[in-house]
């Protein structure tokens, strides 16, 4: 355990399905992340949430849609997705948006779209 | 544009042997470099990092170098064993970049043969 705990681990879903992905950290860090990562492709930056607060939208459709109700919690609402997003998604945290601080990554959510 | 490469996408190397990992970086105002191994089923972890005003750093049986003059990262791993099988991405950071985000590597496959 690395003190971020993502559920669920694997998740299935078809096009039209409307699921969502949690994330969870309890290291007292203020800064969340979501990273896609599929196969051979570098890790892609989705959302950063920095005390609460949205810093980052790295042009994402919006069938992801992201939310964060405390620096605890962190949540990827999936509504109408395509075949294209299945991959590795995950969630990290840091102590803050600022200099020289690395991220603890969580195991990652397996995302299959049918 | 932002890119961070890794020279060799798998590596296999002798239990027993040193392995060296190697990692280019794009942005020379990058400023802090950060090493994650990812294990199968899990997320990447961090093994070490350096700034900018370093050239070597070492951890237990790793150790990193910085080459700014030629926009270059190693990691190497001493005497590697069979749980050092798994995949490594650099990161960096430039302090140009919005929050915290760093760039991630696409990875090389660490493959060590008992």
């Amino acid at each position: 355990e690395t003190g971020v705990t993502q559920t669920p681990r694997h998740l299935v879903m078809g096009m039209t399905n409307k699921k969502s992905l949690k994330c969870e950290q309890h290291l007292g860090h203020n800064a969340m992340y979501w990273y896609k990562q599929s196969a051979k492709k570098p890790l892609e930056l989705m959302f950063v949430y920095n005390f609460k607060e949205q810093t980052e939208n790295n042009s994402v459709p919006s069938r992801f849609s992201p939310e964060c109700p405390n620096s605890s919690h962190l949540f990827l609402h999936l509504h109408t997705l395509q075949p294209e997003d299945s991959a590795l998604y995950l969630c990290a945290s840091s102590q803050a948006s600022g200099q020289g601080y690395g991220y603890t990554f969580g195991s990652g959510t397996r995302l299959t779209v049918v | 544009g932002e890119s961070v490469g890794l020279h060799l996408p798998t590596l296999s190397v002798q239990e027993g042997d040193n392995s060296i990992i190697n990692c280019a970086y794009s942005n020379s105002a990058s400023d802090y470099f950060i090493w994650y191994k990812q294990e199968s089923g899990k997320g990447p972890q961090f093994i070490i990092d350096i700034r900018s005003n370093m050239d070597k750093r070492q951890g237990q049986r790793v150790t990193v170098l910085l080459n700014k003059t030629v926009k270059h990262l190693s990691l190497q791993i001493a005497a590697t064993q069979p749980g050092d099988s798994a995949v490594y991405f650099c990161a960096d950071r430039s302090p140009a970049n919005t929050g915290n985000q760093f760039y991630f590597g696409t990875g090389t496959s660490l493959t060590v043969i008992p």
